[in-house]
């Protein structure tokens, strides 16, 4: 399968733990987005990788929340010191730029618990 | 600032009856136009979208859309719904050189009962 991958699919943690996720875009796609989805709400845009320059960071990636994607291919999402207010489905997109319109794949999210 | 309201948190029809699903959308400046849907258990799929030209656009299972710039809206409709339309449909938008990023609406249940 050649979608767009993401690990761990659940991760139920403690408040004030640090938590990584990992997300594989599709192959040659240069564009990683990064949102996040909770209860009863549609997907809020995080952040968005072009190759591996962060390109746009939204106003809800506070200090704890950072993102990198060191070669241009997989990235990761890391929050620091959890708070139970971080608990929702965090879901990663790939897209391929440079045409007028690049369509987003999403991944199947990786569901937080902080507890 | 960009924002999507969609009008309906959950709509539940019967099987064959006709379904609109409502989406207004604020921006200014010019946008692209999508229905994203997600069904049970599932990762979230491009249904159809809105690029230019006809304002009409359809998807390959019967749902179609259509651009209104003057009232600002997309809304979906589809003339006869199945019970495998059960989902949660999302409007979103993005703007024209913004690295297409999304902004998303709150979501409507569709829920098709027999």
């Amino acid at each position: 399968d050649t979608g767009v991958s993401q690990d761990p699919r659940h991760k139920i943690t403690k408040r004030g733990q640090n938590v990584t996720f990992r997300c594989d875009p599709i192959s040659e796609h240069n564009r990683l987005y990064w949102y996040r989805q909770t209860l009863g709400q549609g997907p809020e845009f995080l952040t968005y990788f072009q190759n591996e320059a962060q390109l746009e960071k939204s106003r809800l990636l506070s200090d704890r929340f950072s993102a990198e994607r060191p070669k241009g291919s997989f990235s990761t999402l890391e929050i620091q010191r959890t708070e139970q207010g971080d608990s929702a489905m965090y879901l990663c997109a790939s897209s391929l730029a440079g045409q007028a319109f690049n369509e987003q794949f999403f991944g199947p999210g990786t569901r937080l618990t902080v507890l | 600032a960009q924002s999507v309201t969609q009008l309906d948190s959950q709509v539940p029809v019967f099987e064959e009856a006709p379904v609109e699903l409502r989406c207004n959308y604020s921006s200014s400046v010019s946008v692209y136009l999508f229905w994203y849907v997600q069904y049970p258990n599932q990762g979230l799929q491009l249904l159809l979208k809105y690029l230019s030209g006809s304002t009409l656009v359809e998807s390959i299972n019967g749902f179609e859309a259509e651009f209104n710039k003057s009232q600002t809206s997309f809304h979906l409709r589809k003339p006869s719904v199945h019970i495998s339309d059960t989902a949660e449909y999302f409007c979103a938008v993005s703007e024209y050189n913004q690295g297409g990023k999304l902004i998303f609406g709150q979501g409507t249940e569709l829920s098709v009962k027999p």
